[in-house]
């Protein structure tokens, strides 16, 4: 069993809808969770950074952790085609530490 | 801030070359600089994590004395990818990590695309 798991997708939504990605880990060391963007043939770039359960925004993204169910997602409101993207969500064991990676949802958001 | 940029961007050698990929944090010092390869359609996969002033320590099926990797300072990472092969053709991708607020988060550079022909 993986880590960490991720649907790989793909995911296909028309603009101005609200995504939501998941991820689940199995490892309750687990305590920081990070969602990346990565989009075609370029580096992941950090989106989110949490270690607490709960949400938290930043503009049209949300985060949400429940470390409880060992689940975390990120959700996209009023998603925009340059919203189209790979997702990827990654957790360290400690910080800094290296970072698993669940498998990454690639997303299209159709204009 | 916390720029990371990966030079070249993209590389193609002929089989049995070397080829050296240059990470640098450049606007912030990273004791710890992680090395990844991604294939298509697929995660990333860590190759091995660099330390400033000390030997790489590589994940499992990484060969060390193919794939060199040098951290002389903390801005700079290098990964020699030796007597490449086609086998070798992939995406690398470097992270460098900054510590701020008690809290250690990686920032990746924007990869080089390796073709060895």
């Amino acid at each position: 069993q993986k880590e960490v798991e991720q649907d790989p997708g793909p995911l296909s939504v028309p603009e101005g809808a609200i995504v939501s990605l998941n991820c689940t880990y199995s490892n309750s060391a687990f305590q920081y969770f990070m969602w990346y963007r990565q989009y075609s043939r370029k580096g992941p770039e950090l989106l989110m950074y949490t270690y607490s359960s709960g949400n938290k925004e930043d503009g049209r993204f949300t985060a949400q952790v429940d470390k409880s169910s060992k689940y975390i997602s990120l959700f996209i409101r009023d998603s925009q085609p340059s919203d189209s993207a790979t997702y990827l969500c990654a957790m360290p064991r400690t910080s800094g530490s290296r970072l698993t990676f669940g498998e990454g949802t690639q997303l299209t958001v159709n204009p | 801030g916390a720029v990371v940029s990966q030079h070249p961007s993209w590389v193609i050698c002929k089989s049995g070359t070397s080829v050296k990929i240059e990470c640098r944090s450049l606007d912030f010092q990273a004791t710890t600089m992680f090395w990844y390869r991604q294939f298509p359609k697929q995660s990333l996969m860590l190759m091995a994590t660099s330390n400033e002033g000390s030997k790489a320590t590589y994940e499992q099926g990484v060969e060390k004395d193919k794939f060199l990797i040098n951290h002389a300072s903390l801005t700079l990472s290098t990964l020699t990818v030796t007597s490449a092969h086609p086998e070798d053709s992939s995406f690398y991708i470097c992270s460098a990590t900054l510590t701020s607020g008690g809290t250690d988060t990686q920032y990746f550079g924007p990869g080089t695309r390796l073709t060895v022909l």
